[in-house]
């Protein structure tokens, strides 16, 4: 089973503080993706990756950093928190070989105060 | 590249009943579309693709047409029972098929 492990699961920071969201998969998989989830928005793309040391903007990147030192670990980093990013962070890979199926992880619940 | 308007946001059935998502798309060259379901608190999971080519698929009480003269793609749940609670999203591909776009999701509720 396809396995995408995220932490923390929930985090309260601070306006202009610092934040790192953490994702880890043992699928193999060569994509990793860091979704946002808002009320009314659905899902949007903030950041992916198709290998290691390498990350490529999605459709709304403003405010955030991507790192993926490694095949299995992708981290979203904010570096001054805002309130507008206040949300629920999905992280999520994908085979090379598989054209549609994405596995998610649990989530984040990211609240900025 | 793609865009999905998925409607209704929020729809209540009663079990038994049928329920019926629907979603629009803007790109016919778009190879294929899928179907994911969120539960409460959890990440999302595939419930279902199909490929543009295809009219109609049915897989375990799940109905997907696909019209794509209208460019309309239909999830229905044919006797809904509680269990199929959860919010709903459509997904297709962008012009890089690695990367998926989301519709806004439909939390679908049913009531005993």
């Amino acid at each position: 089973e396809a396995a995408v492990t995220q932490s923390p699961r929930s985090k309260v920071a601070v306006t202009g503080g610092k934040v790192t969201l953490s994702c880890h998969q043992t699928n193999n998989h060569d994509y990793m993706y860091w979704y946002r989830q808002d009320t009314g928005h659905g899902l949007r793309l903030i950041h992916y990756s198709y290998v290691a040391d390498s990350t490529e903007k999605g459709d709304i990147p403003d405010g955030y950093k991507a790192s993926r030192p490694s095949q299995e670990n992708f981290s979203l980093i904010l570096e001054l928190a805002s309130l507008s990013q206040t949300a629920v962070y999905f992280c999520a890979s994908k085979d090379r070989g598989s054209a549609e199926t994405l596995y998610f992880g649990s989530g984040t619940r990211l609240t900025v105060l | 590249g793609e865009q999905v308007e998925q409607r209704p946001p929020h729809l209540s059935v009663r079990e038994g009943d049928s329920a019926i998502i629907i979603c629009t798309y803007t790109d016919s060259a778009t190879a294929y579309f899928s179907w994911y379901k969120q539960e409460a608190g959890a990440g999302l999971q595939l419930l279902m693709s199909v490929l543009s080519n295809v009219d109609r698929k049915e897989e375990q009480g799940l109905t997907v047409l696909l019209n794509k003269k209208d460019k309309r793609l239909s999830l229905n749940l044919t006797a809904a029972h509680p269990g199929d609670s959860a919010v709903y999203f459509c997904a297709a591909p962008k012009t890089n098929y690695n990367v998926l776009y989301f519709g806004s999701g439909t939390k679908l509720t049913v009531e005993p």
